[in-house]
């Protein structure tokens, strides 16, 4: 247990679904975080939120879309997506950034997505 | 952001210790050394942060050399759970939380 909480664990949706993934964390950090793992490839970070607000969008196709309502939980709202989108979500949690330990990332166990 | 460079994969048996070094050329005067560690389905998992010299953990040592290109992991007398994916990263300047992963070594711990 990381603190870290994601659900679901495991998605199955259609190019035309809309869905959406959730992150919680009970760590009382201030950053939050999406990555895309695919098989094969390492770690991409997606997002980055710092109090709330977006920091970080690292080129993502607005069929993404991030919402971090509070410091505690982070969405990621899933439309229209293809079959290459399939990989595994990973949500994290850190000190605020700029803060000494922001580097100490506390990972979910991740969402894993599979588009038919 | 520095690229990394490590091995992308290392064998070892249980009680031996392991060193798993990692090469980063390019690191700028701001940026910190982490080491993440991955089991197969789960999120990577924090294990030891340095800037210079040497840091120890409950769980590993980080040695960093003056020059700082390079750094190396020392995972003492591993064991089977030790099997996992780990990955050097260079970078979150400041301490932004941008942190770059590269393909990681695959370290298979044998009986």
């Amino acid at each position: 247990e990381t603190g870290v909480t994601q659900t679901p664990r495991h998605l199955v949706m259609g190019m035309t679904n809309k869905k959406s993934l959730k992150c919680e964390q009970h760590l009382g950090h201030n950053a939050m975080y999406w990555y895309k793992q695919s098989a094969k490839k390492p770690l991409e970070l997606m997002f980055v939120y710092n109090f709330k607000e977006q920091t970080e969008n690292n080129s993502v196709p607005s069929r993404f879309s991030p919402e971090c309502p509070n410091s505690s939980h982070l969405f990621l709202h899933l439309h229209t997506l293809q079959p290459e989108d399939s990989a595994l979500y990973l949500c994290a949690s850190s000190p605020p950034l700029l803060a000494p330990r922001a580097n100490e990332q506390f990972f979910g166990p991740g969402t894993r997505l599979t588009v038919l | 952001l520095a690229k990394t460079t490590q091995p992308i994969s290392m064998d070892s048996y249980e009680g031996q210790e392991v060193n798993i070094t990692c090469s980063h050329n390019n690191i700028a005067t701001n940026d910190y050394i982490t080491w993440y560690q991955q089991f197969p389905s789960q999120g990577p998992r924090f294990i030891i942060q340095g800037y210079k010299t040497k840091v120890t953990n409950e769980v590993a040592s980080l040695f960093i050399p003056a020059d700082r290109k390079s750094s190396t992991l020392s995972l003492p007398r591993v064991s089977l759970s030790d099997t996992a994916v780990y990955y050097c990263l260079v970078g979150g300047s400041g301490n932004t939380g941008k942190l770059i992963f590269g393909q990681g070594t695959t370290l298979q711990v044998k009986p």
